[in-house]
Parts: structure tokens; sequence; C-alpha cells
């Protein structure tokens, strides 16, 4: 059964810096393309960005907001991806997803909550 | 951006009956690259079809996608109650970023 695991959340000043982590089980992570996800309290989804598998150039891609302030990376070695987040904003308060898939998306895990304020 | 946009907003019916979600692209969707998800509340949420007639593993038959173009369809034959929820379109054609629908809420 796939697993997804997040943590690394809490509440952190603006401007300030956090590390999300994501590990997993029940599938071969290696070959898997990794996506997080972000959801504002009250709000809908926000889709911030995937990398792919080593196999696959390993490559990220990256929501505007996000872009230049975050990178998603990931350590085949111990079935984890991470999300560093840079230069928080209050905007970007709300549950983190880590969430399998290329494409659509198909193995959530249950979120880790990152508060943004001062 | 392709820009999602579901109605209605909010739709209240009874367990057994036939619910109709919409979900209209500001551009075509090239290869019907659309999916459907369900969020129930401090839930994650869980992949419904995608493709857009592609049930995901588990989903139950009474779950179904249609459509193409700009205009896709969720159509759940006979609400049970676990089936009260908010559900979520997204698009997945060409590169990211993928885009959602801002939901439509299924109440009792």
């Amino acid at each position: 059964e796939e697993q997804l695991v997040e943590s690394g959340g809490g509440l952190v000043q603006p401007g300030g810096s956090l590390r999300l982590s994501c590990a997993t089980s029940g599938f071969t992570f290696s070959n898997a393309w990794m996506n997080w996800l972000r959801q504002a309290p009250g709000k809908g989804l926000e889709w911030v960005g995937r990398i792919k598998s080593k196999v696959d150039g390993g490559t990220t891609d990256y929501a505007a907001p996000v872009k230049g302030r975050f990178t998603i990376f990931r350590d085949d070695s111990k079935n984890t991806v991470y999300l560093q987040m840079n230069s928080l904003k209050s905007e970007d308060t709300g549950v983190y997803f880590c969430v399998t898939g290329g494409y659509y998306l198909d193995y959530w895990g249950q979120g880790t909550p990152l508060i943004v304020s001062s | 951006e392709i820009v999602l946009t579901q109605s209605p907003g909010t739709l209240s019916l009874s367990p057994g009956e036939r619910a109709t979600l919409s979900c209209r692209a500001s551009q075509i969707i090239t290869n019907s690259n659309l999916a459907w998800y369900q969020q129930k509340p401090g839930q994650a949420p869980r992949l419904l079809v995608y493709g857009p007639s592609s049930r995901a593993t588990g989903i139950p038959d009474r779950f179904s996608g249609s459509g193409s173009g700009t205009d896709f369809t969720l159509t759940i034959s006979r609400l049970e109650p676990e089936d009260f929820a908010v559900y979520y379109c997204q698009q997945y054609t060409g590169s990211p970023p993928w885009t959602f629908g801002q939901g439509t809420k299924v109440e009792i």
C-alpha cells in the first residue's frame, strides 16, 4: 500500500525558511514523479511544483508564485522528497501535500500545516 | 495558464439522487487530460477519475467522467451518504503548471 507522510510544518515568520519532508513507502520511489500541492485555509487546491524521476531527467517545474523561492529535491536512497521554502510570505500559509504522479495525481499524503505569521 | 471554472458552487441533493458537476476550461484541453478529485473535511483529496473517464483504483462505478475540448462532467449516478464532499477538477495538458477548479460542494 502506498504511503506518504509529510513532516516539517510549523509556524515561521515572514521572510523565514523551512524544509518539508515527505517519506514514502509501498511503491518504487525512484521511478515516481513527485509533486507538492498546497491548500490555504478554507480555499481550493494549488499545485506548487513537481520533480521527475532521475531516470526521466530529475528536472523540476514550479508554479509562478513560488518560482525562485521554493526548491524541490529528492533522495532516492531514503525514498523521500523535500520542499525547501525560502523567503516565506503570509500567502504561503496552508496545508502542504506530497503527491505522486506526473500528470494526474495518484496518491496523497495527509499534509503538513504551515503558518507564516509574525 | 488554463483557468478551470466549476459549476455549480454548491449542489444540494439527497442520497439516491444523481449529481452532475461541470468543469469548463478557458482553452481546449488536449487529449482530454482532465481529472476529478474528492475531498472530505480534514482529509487529503482522493483521485476519482482521469483522462477524463478512467476510474482510479477502488473507485465505485457510480462515479463517471466525460467530456472533451473545454467542457467536462463528473456524474455520480446515485449519491451515497459518503459522497457528500467537495469535488475538484484538474487539468494536466501540455506542460505545468497544473491548475484546479475552485471546487463544487455536494451537500445534503
